[in-house]
């Protein structure tokens, strides 16, 4: 089945610096791929996707890159603010086996003031 | 924005014992979900639900586990003899389609004592 790999496993970052987190995931045949953010106590809330279909996807400071051939995939996070500190997951849907998505181990992410 | 509810909140149980962990879905969503996280760990798939019947499940969700949809708002998880091991937060979520990206619920956590 689907194995995703996530990294680093924490990242301290100065406020105002940028985050990079990178997963990969087994299934070649996976198509949909989101990110996760959880704050202490809350449930993953979904913060941005991408499909197979594109490269690169933006939304105001959070970006994601997706290689098909290397089956790569990264969370990118700029200009840091001290409230990004969270624990990210990412996450691939495979093609076959249902609806479930797999998860990454995930990332702690803490932004220094 | 509408939310997925899950109650309760913390549910402590002895060993042996059957509980019921309830989740109200959004309204509108097709594909219900559970998933756990035992503490600082990742995020693991238990079993994905659509027109009224399990579509997936995970190796964990054993025998001893059972989903229902009673009607048409709650979505239940059974435990039906806990184990120690089964001490974890549970999160519901639901989505509009298959391989959209998922609204979760608080979670409920679960300790087995």
């Amino acid at each position: 089945g689907e194995n995703v790999e996530q990294h680093p496993s924490t990242l301290s970052v100065q406020e105002g610096d940028s985050a990079v987190i990178k997963c990969t995931y087994s299934d070649s045949a996976s198509n949909y791929f989101p990110w996760y953010k959880q704050e202490l106590g809350k449930g993953p809330q979904l913060i941005i996707d991408i499909r197979s279909n594109v490269g690169e996807k933006k939304d105001q400071r959070i970006a994601v890159t997706l290689n098909k051939t290397a089956k790569h995939f990264s969370l990118h996070i700029t200009e840091t603010q001290p409230e990004d500190s969270a624990v990210y997951f990412c996450a691939a849907s495979p093609h076959t086996g249902g609806f479930k998505t797999i998860f990454g181990a995930g990332t702690r992410l803490f932004v220094k003031a | 924005e509408p939310e997925v509810t899950q109650t309760p909140s913390h549910q402590v149980t002895q060993m042996g014992q059957e509980v019921i962990l309830r989740c109200v879905p959004i309204s509108n969503h097709l594909y219900f979900y559970w998933y756990r996280q035992i503490l600082g760990q990742k995020v693991e798939f238990l079993v994905s639900f659509y027109n009224n019947e399990i579509s997936e499940k995970s190796e964990i969700f054993d025998d001893q586990f059972s989903v229902e949809r009673p009607d048409g708002s709650n979505f239940t998880l059974k435990i039906r003899s806990t184990k120690l091991e089964d001490s974890a937060m549970y999160f519901c979520a639901s989505s509009e389609s298959q391989r959209q990206g998922y609204t979760f619920g608080s979670g409920t956590r679960l300790t087995v004592v």
